[in-house]
């Protein structure tokens, strides 16, 4: 069984700063998908990035990118110019490439913009 | 457009008690699942449907049951409250990719809220 690992229960960064979220992860298959999402306040799960693991090129969305290792199973995410709206929990989850798009979540880290 | 709905948003059951969560999306996805939130453990899936009359158990599907008797509806069913089951519930819908190892992404509802006493 696949599982995922957020070794950082809690992180924080200043306003405007640059932050990594770690995220490794197990598995035997070679077709896969890893995402994370962000958990606000609200409690709403929103997805932040995606990354298909036959892909050698780490996906971008504006302000946040991952380092995506396939060798090492790992998967982080930077989060630049840190706002206060990027304050939530963030998960790293993993979906497996068979059928049903079942998702494996890590067990999430906090993070904290100081102004 | 709604999305993935979720009813109730809190509830609060005494042990013994049986009730429904409803899920409901407008979206036409074929697979639909719950995942139950605990603190410290992430998300944890506990029944998927990968369309109408098929379903399937997660990692944790004890003490719940589901049916899917139409693509928008994904009901779940608590069948004796138990304390252990008070956490918070979010019901998923994603489309079939265009080939069988896309990987799509999972719409989620806003979570319901559930304490057993």
């Amino acid at each position: 069984a696949q599982t995922v690992t957020q070794s950082q229960p809690e992180m924080s960064v200043q306003e405007a700063e640059t932050v990594t979220l770690s995220c490794t992860y197990d598995t035997s298959e070679s077709d896969y998908y890893l995402f994370w999402y962000k958990q606000p306040p609200s409690r709403q799960m929103i997805l932040v990035i995606r990354q298909e693991a036959y892909k050698q090129q780490n996906a971008t969305e504006n302000r946040f990118s991952v380092n995506f290792q396939k060798a090492a199973k790992s998967f982080s995410l930077k989060i630049s110019d840190s706002q206060l709206g990027d304050a939530a929990m963030y998960f790293c989850a993993y979906r497996s490439g068979e059928y049903g798009n079942k998702l494996v979540f890590g067990a999430g880290t906090i993070l904290r913009v100081k102004s | 457009n709604a999305g993935v709905t979720q009813t109730p948003k809190f509830q609060v059951l005494k042990t013994g008690q049986s009730m429904t969560l409803q899920c409901a999306q407008d979206m036409n996805h074929e697979y639909m699942s719950w995942y139950r939130q605990d603190p410290g453990m992430g998300l944890r899936l506990i029944h998927y449907s990968v369309g109408a009359g098929i379903t399937d158990q997660g990692e944790v599907p004890n003490g719940y049951n589901v049916s899917r008797s139409t693509t928008e509806d994904f009901p779940l069913r608590l069948l004796s409250a138990a304390p252990s089951q008070t956490s918070v519930y979010f019901c998923a819908s994603s489309p079939r990719g265009r080939f069988l190892y896309e990987g799509t992404e999972a719409f989620f509802g806003q979570g319901t809220r559930l304490t057993v006493v």
